[in-house]
């Protein structure tokens, strides 16, 4: 079936420095990427979506780019700070405008003060 | 807050014990959808539905059962036939329309022993 693929599985990093979290998709036409942020014991929010129709979308810290020839999509925090602490799941919508998303298995992402 | 209220937060069982989680939604979405959430596993899904009278089955939706009499509430059921029934469930809602963000609810441990 089909699958999304998401690096790394935990990621730690400075204080100020970048961070940034990869996902491949399986589902060629997939024409939806949202990111979504889960703080310890809370819900999943959502941070950021693109669509395919653009490569880039930039909301202050946080970035996603895609690339549909290669299938692959990132997250780039920018700055980052002790509260971006959390794990980040990307998902891919499968099965046409009528589908659904499928998600990454998650990424933890740590950052030191 | 997010309009979608799911109760009980922590949920303890016997095994062979069938148990139904709650789900509702205030925010007038037609689409409603079950995640099951384990470690190192991302989210999963269950079952959803994007109207009143009819739902579908997801990715795990063996041992599982749903209902969508209301537009506001969409319960699981986890029955007795379920084999690791231990998870945290995650329910959600969106438009239904194309791409529209998923909305979470604050979740469900459930405990079976």
């Amino acid at each position: 079936g089909e699958n999304v693929e998401q690096h790394p599985s935990t990621l730690s990093v400075q204080e100020g420095d970048s961070a940034v979290i990869k996902c491949t998709y399986s589902d060629s036409a997939s024409n939806y990427f949202p990111w979504y942020k889960q703080e310890l014991g809370k819900r999943p929010q959502l941070i950021i979506d693109i669509r395919s129709n653009v490569g880039e979308k930039k909301d202050q810290r946080i970035a996603v780019t895609l690339n549909k020839t290669a299938k692959h999509f990132s997250l780039h925090i920018t700055e980052t700070q002790p509260e971006d602490s959390a794990v980040y799941f990307c998902a891919a919508k499968v099965g046409g405008s009528q589908g659904n998303l499928i998600f990454g298995k998650g990424t933890k992402l740590s950052v030191k003060p | 807050d997010g309009g979608i209220t799911q109760s009980p937060k922590y949920l303890f069982r016997k095994e062979g014990q069938n148990v139904t989680l709650s789900c509702e939604q205030n925010l007038n979405h037609d689409a409603m959808y079950w995640y099951r959430q384990d470690p190192g596993q991302g989210l999963r899904l269950i079952y959803y539905s994007q109207i009143v009278n009819d739902f579908q089955k997801g990715d795990i939706a063996e041992g599982y059962s749903v209902s969508r009499e209301k537009k506001e509430s969409f319960p699981l059921t986890v029955t007795s036939a379920q084999k690791n029934p231990t998870a945290f469930y995650l329910c959600a809602s969106s438009m239904g329309d194309l791409n529209s963000p998923l909305h979470f609810g604050n979740g469900t441990r459930l405990t079976v022993t």
